[in-house]
């Protein structure tokens, strides 16, 4: 079973600009979540989406946002990027219950 | 407010050593304790978990201690070895999921031969 893909795995922008990064979930899972890690914050939760529906929201700015599709793919959305932006963000998927998450291997943001 | 605290935050430890990782969180109600590794350029991978009405849990050479009482938990990596070498993460949830993780901030470890 593939396990959960991001792409783009890279990504370069300037300060202004906005991203959106994509997350496919491991096949049969229907929840995901967003994380952003850092070296001084380490890993802080974004937000969660099951059923295209946000059920949980982190301590991050509106400038952050999200979705999911129908066949469970999430996207995350930056607007106007700050150099603060600049992080590795990681989706997790987990099935519909229990504790157990699943991480991709990110997407690197560099804002300059 | 930090809710898992961890450390050390760096360790180097000898071929054939202990590592020695801990955690202390604050929300009783957390009922999960899973510990991820991360290796450079890859994401978190669950490496062990341990629910809190069992005192220890061993899966090869990793080890959960966990103290309901104290609300502290470790991992402990018996015979470490340099592929060992990873960032650590503790983290706590509800078990049934419905929370978002809250990891501690990692502790990068070294094993030198």
């Amino acid at each position: 079973k593939a396990g959960v893909t991001q792409t783009p795995r890279y990504l370069i922008k300037t300060r202004g600009q906005q991203v959106t990064l994509s997350c496919s979930p491991i096949s049969g899972h229907r929840s995901v979540s967003w994380y952003q890690q850092t070296p001084g914050q380490g890993l802080q939760f974004l937000f969660e989406y099951f059923s295209e529906t946000q059920r949980n929201k982190g301590n991050f700015p509106g400038r952050f946002s999200g979705r999911q599709f129908s066949n469970s793919r999430s996207e995350m959305n930056v607007s106007t990027l700050e150099l603060g932006d600049s992080a590795l963000y990681l989706c997790a998927s987990s099935l519909l219950e229990g504790p157990i998450q699943y991480f991709g291997a990110g997407t690197r943001l560099s804002v300059l | 407010q930090q809710q898992v605290k961890q450390s050390p935050q760096s360790l180097i430890v000898q071929k054939g050593g202990i590592s020695i990782i801990n955690c202390a969180y604050e929300n009783t109600a957390f009922d999960y304790f899973p510990w991820y590794q991360q290796f450079p350029g890859k994401g978190p991978a669950l490496l062990i978990a341990i629910r809190p009405d069992v005192s220890e849990k061993k899966e090869g050479r990793f080890t959960i201690s966990f103290n309901k009482s104290a609300k502290q938990f470790s991992l402990h990596i018996m015979d470490s070895q340099p592929g060992d070498s990873a960032t650590y993460f503790c983290a706590a949830i509800l078990n049934s999921g419905n929370t978002p993780l809250v990891f501690g901030k990692g502790t990068r470890l070294s094993v030198i031969a």
